[in-house]
This record gives C-alpha cells, structure tokens and sequence, in this order.
C-alpha cells in the first residue's frame, strides 16, 4: 500500500471555527489531492497540488485552501467551517494515472 | 458542462457477469479510469483506459470507446467481496495537473 496517512481521523467542530486537515504521504509522489465525498455527489476535488507551493483549485474550492511547504505534506484548511462541510474527506496521491488514496477524515461541523 | 453518468445502483448474483456503465461528457479527455471503493474504506484504484478497446486484468475488464464517450466495467465469476461502489472518472488531460473528474459512483449489490 502507499504510504499516505491523514489526521486526524474524526473531528468533530462547531460553525465558524478553523481546522485544518493534513495528509502526509513517504512515496515522494509530485501530485496531491483533497476530495470531498458525499451521499450522493461522488467524489468532488477540493483542491490539488502538482509540486511544492503549486496548488490549484478543483471544482469545489469555495470556503477552502491548502498549502504545500514540502513534498511530504498538503493541507487543507477551513477558515470558517460550516455545516455543509460536514463530510468524509479524502487525500490522494499520484505519480501516473492511478491515484492512492488515504484512509479518509470525517469531519462533522455542528 | 462535465458530467459522468452512471447508474446508481445494480444488483447481480454471485458468480454471474455484471456490467457497469458509465457515459462522460467534458472538455477535454485523455483517459477513463474506475475505482472501486468498500462500505468505510477508501477507493482503490482497479484500471484506466487510454486507448479503444478492452483492458483486461483478472476477473475485471474495463473497456473504452471514445467514438461514443463510453465506457465500462466488467467483473466476472462474481464474489461476494465484489460488493461495493465502482466509480468511473475522466482525465482530462495529459498532464497529471489536469483535473480528473469523478462519476457519482454505482452500488454494486450481490445476491447469494
């Protein structure tokens, strides 16, 4: 398996504060992504990044961000959360057409 | 717009044959690839398709037809592990940077 490990696991917020969400992985892969899952909508892409301080957004970045200051780590910040970012979030790493993914992050925003 | 379509749910009995649609629509494609993805679990990547034709890889096929914006998954001698959600998605360019866009993902359920 890849090496990629999210944390935290569970967290559970109130509205309106900040968290953040990091994914680490030790496969040296140049490609990071943030997902969003919900019933329903599949997999959305939040943000990624395709090396070091270069990220862009995906097609769900409102109300996020992210930073990447090393090849190992990309974060993905709420600066306000709210309720409808209640889900299970998803990092995942490429080198090639196949992605690995984590292990996933619930995040309840009450 | 981008869209993927996939059906929601199928139903198949252990050991038959099933097949798993998925239709896209985007600006721009390179690629069709299908994750498959358990109750709790994260997806795991099972096949991409870059070129025509069928892709085989044990008991799962996955098979690509640009001409029609099409593709399948096909999963054989059916297990009860098999089920699970099975996504299709759509890489839309060459480079990895290109963002790769998720179908909304079919429950695959299995009878005994």
């Amino acid at each position: 398996d890849a090496g990629i490990t999210q944390s935290p696991r569970h967290k559970v917020t109130e509205t309106g504060t900040p968290v953040t969400l990091r994914c680490h992985q030790t496969e040296n892969h140049r490609y990071m992504y943030w997902y969003r899952q919900d019933p329903g909508h599949g997999l959305r892409l939040i943000h990624y990044s395709y090396g070091v301080k270069d990220t862009d957004k995906g097609e769900v970045s409102d109300g996020y961000s992210v930073s990447r200051s090393k090849t190992e780590d990309f974060l993905l910040t709420l600066e306000s959360a709210t309720s409808s970012q209640t889900s299970v979030y998803f990092c995942a790493i490429s080198n090639t057409n196949e992605q690995f993914f984590g292990p996933g992050t619930r995040l309840t925003v009450l | 717009g981008q869209s993927l379509e996939q059906p929601s749910e199928v139903t198949a009995v252990e050991g038959a044959i099933v097949q798993i649609n998925c239709t896209y629509q985007t600006s721009g494609f390179y690629g069709l690839s299908w994750y498959q993805q358990h109750d709790g679990g994260a997806p795991t990547f099972l096949s991409y398709n870059a070129l025509d034709g069928l892709e085989e890889t044990g008991r799962f096929s996955s098979f690509l037809s640009r001409s029609d914006s099409y593709g399948y998954l096909l999963l054989q001698e059916l297990q009860m592990k098999d089920s699970a959600s099975y996504f299709c998605a759509v890489h839309r360019g060459v480079n990895r940077d290109d963002k790769i866009i998720f179908g909304k993902g079919t429950r695959l359920h299995i009878l005994p």
